[in-house]
C-alpha cells in the first residue's frame, strides 16, 4: 500500500501570501490528484495528474510534482480557500489519500 | 450537470447489513468507473471500492473486501453498495464518485451518513 504524507497538517496564511502544501509518497506515484473540502461539503477534484487544474479552479492554484514529492500552491491566498486539501494517488491499488492539510486564513 | 444523489444511510446495528444505492444522471453512466469513498467523522477520506463499467471488475481495500459488494445496474444508472457484517469503525459519511483521468475522483454525491451502533 502506498502511504501518502502530507504536511502541514494545520497551517494559516495571510490574504495575499504564498502558500505551499506538500504530499510525500512510500513509493513512486505516476500522478497525484488534490482534492478541495470546504466544512461540511462533499470533496471536490482540484487537480488531477499533478497540474491540471479541475474546472473552475482559480489559476492562483497550481501543482507540481513528480516520483515521490508532490506540491499544491496557492500564489496570493484569498479568503475563499480556507479548507482542507487532500493528495490521492490513483497508480496503484488500494487507492489511498492523504490525511490533508487544514488550511485557514489568518 | 453531473449529478450523484445517495441514499440508504441511517442507524444499524453491529453485525447487521446495510445497502446504500447512488442515482446518476447527467452523463452517460454506462461509460465511467464508479467508486465509493468513505469519511468516518471529523476523520480523512478512504478509499471503500471501485467497479469497471460493465461491472465485470471490482476492487477493494483489505478494510471491506469480503464484506462489502459494489455492484451497478446500467440500466437504471445506478450505484450500489451492500454492507455486511458492520462494525463500529464503519460509520461514516460514504460518498458515490465518478471516477476520472488516472483514477482520480472526478465528480461526488452529498454523502449518505452510516452509523453502526447497538
Amino acid at each position: 500500500e502506498i502511504v501518502l504524507t502530507q504536511s502541514p497538517t494545520t497551517m494559516a496564511a495571510s490574504p495575499g501570501e504564498k502558500v505551499t502544501l506538500t504530499c510525500r509518497a512510500s513509493s513512486s506515484v505516476s500522478y497525484m490528484h488534490w482534492y478541495q473540502q470546504r466544512s461540511g461539503t462533499s470533496p471536490k477534484l482540484w487537480i488531477y495528474e499533478t497540474s491540471k487544474l479541475a474546472s473552475g479552479v482559480p489559476n492562483r492554484f497550481s501543482g507540481s510534482g513528480s516520483g515521490t514529492s508532490y506540491s499544491l500552491t496557492i500564489n496570493s491566498m484569498e479568503t475563499e480557500d480556507a479548507a482542507t486539501y487532500y493528495c490521492q494517488q490513483g497508480s496503484s491499488y488500494p487507492l489511498t489519500f492523504g490525511s490533508g492539510t487544514k488550511l485557514e486564513i489568518k | 450537470e453531473v449529478q450523484l444523489v445517495e441514499s440508504g444511510g441511517g442507524l444499524v446495528q453491529p453485525g447487521r447489513s446495510l445497502k446504500l444505492s447512488c442515482a446518476a444522471s447527467g452523463f452517460t453512466f454506462s461509460n465511467y468507473y464508479m467508486a465509493w469513498v468513505r469519511q468516518a467523522p471529523k476523520k480523512g477520506l478512504e478509499w471503500v471500492a471501485t467497479i469497471s463499467t460493465s461491472g465485470s471488475r471490482t476492487y477493494y481495500p483489505d478494510s471491506v473486501k469480503g464484506r462489502f459488494t459494489i455492484s451497478r445496474d446500467n440500466a437504471k444508472s445506478s450505484l450500489y453498495l451492500q454492507m455486511n457484517s458492520l462494525k463500529s469503525e464503519d460509520t461514516a459519511t460514504y460518498y458515490c464518485a465518478r471516477l476520472g483521468h488516472n483514477n482520480g475522483f472526478a465528480y461526488w454525491g452529498q454523502g449518505t451518513l452510516v452509523t453502526v451502533s447497538s
